[in-house]
């Protein structure tokens, strides 16, 4: 069975760093590219960021370009999201995502002081 | 980057009665391979989205028949043969064909 557990969430002030993690088990990992979708508090759905497979490429949204960076374990089965600079507009419920097709529970991001 | 707009933005629906959703794209989705890399979704309140379908009018494993998608270019609809209590939540379509990615608004389904 296909899990994707996310952890690292929580409250940070504006300019702060957070690191996600997303811990995958029941497929191979090193198969697949992954992905990050955030979803605001009563907002709708955005793609966020992705990388394949064995991590030489990585895309972005323009709002977090610069600011986060995704990586991955493959060894490890980890995914993993770094957020840097965070502002307001960032808080979120965060995804990792396999393909679309699997999704984690989400891991909640607030930003504020 | 394409910008997806979906309609009606909310849809009450009686219960064994059809339900259509209406997805359009700023730009064509076909991909120079041929395909066209649309797909829909599937969110309960409180819950993670569930793919439904993919490229257009493929259903995800477990998908009731009663989901079906279609259309092609820029114009594309999820449709519902007879909703039931379990349908209820929000809808996004979501093109992955050009960098960024991007999801319609969301069509709130609720009963009626």
């Amino acid at each position: 069975e296909v899990q994707l557990v996310e952890s690292g969430g929580g409250l940070v002030q504006p300019g702060g760093s957070l690191r996600l993690s997303c811990a995958a088990s029941g497929f191979t990992f090193s198969n697949y590219w992954m992905n990050w979708v955030r979803q605001a508090p009563g907002k709708g759905l955005e793609w966020v960021a992705n990388i394949k497979q064995d991590g030489s490429e990585t895309k972005y949204v323009d709002s977090v370009k610069g600011r986060f960076t995704v990586s991955r374990d493959n060894a490890n089965n980890l995914l993993s999201l770094q957020m840097n600079s965070l502002r307001a507009e960032d808080t979120a419920v965060y995804y990792c995502a396999r393909g679309y097709q699997y999704w984690g529970q989400g891991t909640l991001v607030i930003v504020s002081s | 980057d394409v910008v997806m707009t979906q309609s009606p933005l909310s849809l009450p629906v009686t219960l064994g009665q059809p339900a259509s959703i209406s997805c359009r794209s700023s730009q064509s989705l076909v991909y120079s391979d041929g395909n066209t890399y649309l797909n829909w979704f599937h969110q309960r309140p409180g819950q993670s989205p569930r793919r439904l379908i993919y490229k257009i009018s493929n259903r995800d494993s477990g998908v009731p028949d009663r989901f079906s998608g279609s259309g092609s270019g820029t114009d594309f609809t999820l449709k519902i043969s007879r909703v039931e209590a379990e349908d209820v939540g929000v809808y996004y379509c979501m093109q992955v064909t050009y960098w960024p990615y991007t999801f319609g608004q969301g069509t709130n389904l609720d009963i009626k």
